[in-house]
């Protein structure tokens, strides 16, 4: 089965500092979403990316965050200034179609610690 | 805003046997989507279930089956015959109609014991 592929597994940052995190969605999607989930907690929405824009994105998506689709198979998580309280797994996912019609497929997801 | 509760933090069953997860949700929207997910400990998120607000008829998943009950904005899910794998934590969600927003519950911790 396809998959939605997140580098790195890991990333270790020290506060302060820009993190960019990376995923390969399906190829074929045409969907893309960020959630994040901190440690002990429920999964969140960040942001959903469609056609080259930002088509939705919750208040935890302030201007620290970021995302871009720099070349047609990446889609990228940026936070520019980590904060401690950014220490969390950060899952990506692809749909097909919209969420509503197409099951999203997520990523094994990155976890995040900021020192 | 749409909230989802799953009031059971942690579950038990016995192998073989069969356990049902609780999970409300707060709406005024009538059309919407709802999940059931299973995050084991590698923590990836892995869709089990999913259910049309405008079907009545139940959704089903081989030994997974929800009791969707719309007038009382409850969705559970059924596990039958237990198995070890089946152990993780389940994430129920709320998805509104032509929405990218999906809301999810806090968890429930299901243990399968031997």
């Amino acid at each position: 089965e396809p998959e939605v592929t997140q580098t790195p597994s890991h990333q270790v940052t020290q506060m302060g500092q820009e993190v960019i995190l990376r995923c390969v969605p399906i190829s074929n999607h045409l969907y893309f979403y960020w959630y994040r989930q901190i440690l002990g907690q429920k999964v969140e929405f960040l942001v959903s990316f469609y056609n080259n824009e930002i088509s939705e994105k919750s208040e935890i998506f302030d201007d620290q965050f970021s995302v871009e689709r720099p070349d047609g198979s990446n889609f990228t998580l940026k936070i520019r200034s980590t904060k401690l309280e950014d220490s969390a797994m950060y899952f990506c996912a692809s749909s097909e179609a919209v969420a509503t019609n197409e099951k999203l497929f997520f990523g094994s997801g990155t976890q995040l610690s900021v020192l | 805003a749409q909230t989802v509760t799953q009031s059971q933090p942690e579950m038990s069953v016995q192998e073989a046997e069969t356990v049902t997860l609780s999970c409300t949700y707060d709406t005024s929207e009538s059309d919407y989507y709802l999940f059931w997910y299973k995050q084991p400990p590698s923590r990836q998120m892995i869709l089990v279930i999913r259910q049309e607000a405008y079907k009545q008829q139940n959704a089903t998943e081989n030994r997974f089956s929800v009791n969707f009950q719309k007038a009382a904005k409850s969705f559970s899910l059924k596990i039958s015959d237990s198995q070890l794998g089946d152990a993780a934590m389940y994430f129920c969600a709320y998805l509104g109609y032509n929405n990218n927003d999906m809301r999810f519950g806090a968890g429930t911790r299901l243990t399968v014991k031997p």
